[in-house]
């Protein structure tokens, strides 16, 4: 079957690193995508992996294990304007083009 | 600028009165597709189209129909919507093809659909 999971909510303090983390079962694999979506706005993309490593840009890097079916994506020097929800996506290996998504995370920055 | 455009932002509406809501996009992107996106779910995906004239059903597709008759255009219609169709939808496109893999969804600013 197919399934992303990724945790419901975390709470990081600004300027502080946090991880999130996203495991997968998918119908073949064409890459893993991450997405940042603010309350009540659109998702707007951060990072895609295909390969296993690590890819950084900037603040924010995202690493791959297709073994594993995991993928996490790492925040440094968090900031407020971060707080937002972040949604895992497998593009899959069928030819429908088809992205799942995660439920996504909901990260809370503190002061 | 490259853009998704929805539309309406938001609609308030009654069971059983048929509605459409729009979509297009300026970026030439073969493939169209829009989910709902309900709360502790993520986003669904309701139809896709990989071109013109060519759409297929997603996860949920039961009560929506589409249609892709020009590239740019792929409007959500709703026969006879319901209270369980309560949702923020969002459309979005993007490349195609093999060499195109990497390329990300864009989404459009999302409808926010009532019905009581």
């Amino acid at each position: 079957g197919q399934n992303i999971d990724q945790p419901t909510e975390m709470t990081a303090t600004e300027g502080a690193i946090v991880q999130i983390n996203c495991t997968y079962q998918t119908s073949g694999f064409n890459g893993l995508f991450w997405y940042q979506q603010h309350a009540g706005e659109a998702p707007t993309f951060l990072s895609y992996n295909v390969l296993d490593g690590l890819e950084e840009k900037g603040r924010f890097s995202s690493f791959l294990s297709r073994s594993k079916g995991y993928s996490y994506l790492l925040l440094k020097e968090l900031q407020m304007k971060d707080s937002a929800s972040y949604l895992c996506a497998v593009r899959e290996g069928t030819g429908g083009f088809k992205t799942i998504f995660g439920a996504g995370t909901r990260l809370f920055v503190k002061a | 600028e490259a853009q998704v455009t929805q539309n309406p932002r938001y609609l308030i509406t009654v069971t059983g009165k048929k509605l459409t809501v729009t979509c297009s996009q300026n970026m030439n992107h073969e493939y169209m597709s829009w989910y709902r996106q309900d709360p502790g779910l993520g986003l669904r995906q309701i139809y896709y189209s990989m071109n013109v004239e060519v759409t297929d059903k997603g996860d949920v597709p039961e009560g929506y129909k589409v249609s892709r008759k020009e590239k740019r255009n792929f409007p959500l219609i709703l026969e006879s919507p319901s209270p369980n169709q309560t949702s923020l939808y969002f459309c979005a496109s993007s490349k195609t093809g093999r060499s195109s893999y990497n390329s990300p969804l864009h989404f459009g600013n999302g409808t926010r659909l009532t019905v009581t």
